[in-house]
């Protein structure tokens, strides 16, 4: 059964702690994305990836991280520096050179 | 003044009636065109995607795209309340390039 899995499903942040967001994709996709989603707005793009070991910074990345060291594993690393994280965290892939997204279920993370 | 503009709703209509969701854009050189309907508390799915100019049917939905107005439409025929969803308009210039997305219309039918 194909598809992209986020875990956990909802997540809480102490004031200065690390979270890691999980995405894994078994599609075979070559790209991967992380949006953040907040209500009344768009997706916003915090990194993407097209391929293993390379990542690029999208429009909101500060405070945020992610490695790449798998095709399958796109990690989102939500840092002590990113002062409003309360939201609705997305993961995508694509096929490379291919503009079609898809997303998985996705993960609430809430300040404690 | 945002690249893509999408009406927020809420919008409600009858089951059955015809559900028109427009979105409208700022940057000619968009020529992918896509709708994803995402359900409360789930990731987005996509639902129609089109290229460049023209209609795409797929069921009880219709894509319309009208690059010389820069304007994109959504058509549900026959809806049914398990329509009810958010649905957000998206766009991208290449094939390579950052998808925008619309911020949502939030779509009930009510039964």
């Amino acid at each position: 059964d194909g598809g992209i899995t986020q875990s956990p499903k909802y997540l809480f942040r102490k004031e200065g702690q690390n979270v890691t967001l999980s995405c894994e994709q078994n599609l075979n996709h070559d790209a991967m994305y992380w949006y953040r989603q907040d209500p009344g707005q768009g997706l916003r793009l915090i990194y993407y990836s097209q391929i293993v070991n390379d990542f690029q910074k999208g429009d909101i990345a500060e405070g945020y991280s992610v490695s790449r060291e798998k095709k399958e594993s796109f990690p989102l690393t939500v840092t002590s520096a990113q002062k409003n994280p309360t939201a609705f965290y997305l993961c995508a892939s694509s096929i490379r050179g291919e503009e079609t997204q898809y997303f998985g279920p996705g993960t609430r993370l809430l300040v404690l | 003044q945002k690249e893509v503009e999408q009406d927020p709703g809420p919008l409600s209509v009858p089951e059955g009636a015809i559900v028109s969701l427009n979105c409208t854009y700022s940057n000619s050189a968009f020529q992918y065109f896509m709708w994803y309907r995402q359900y409360s508390r789930k990731g987005p799915e996509l639902l129609m995607y089109t290229y460049s100019s023209g209609n795409k049917e797929d069921g009880r939905f219709t894509a319309q795209v009208d690059k010389s107005s820069k304007y994109i439409s959504l058509f549900i025929r026959d809806s049914q309340p398990s329509d009810s969803a958010t649905y957000l308009c998206a766009m991208s210039v290449s094939s390579a390039s950052k998808i925008i997305f619309g911020s949502g219309t939030r779509l009930s039918i009510r039964p």
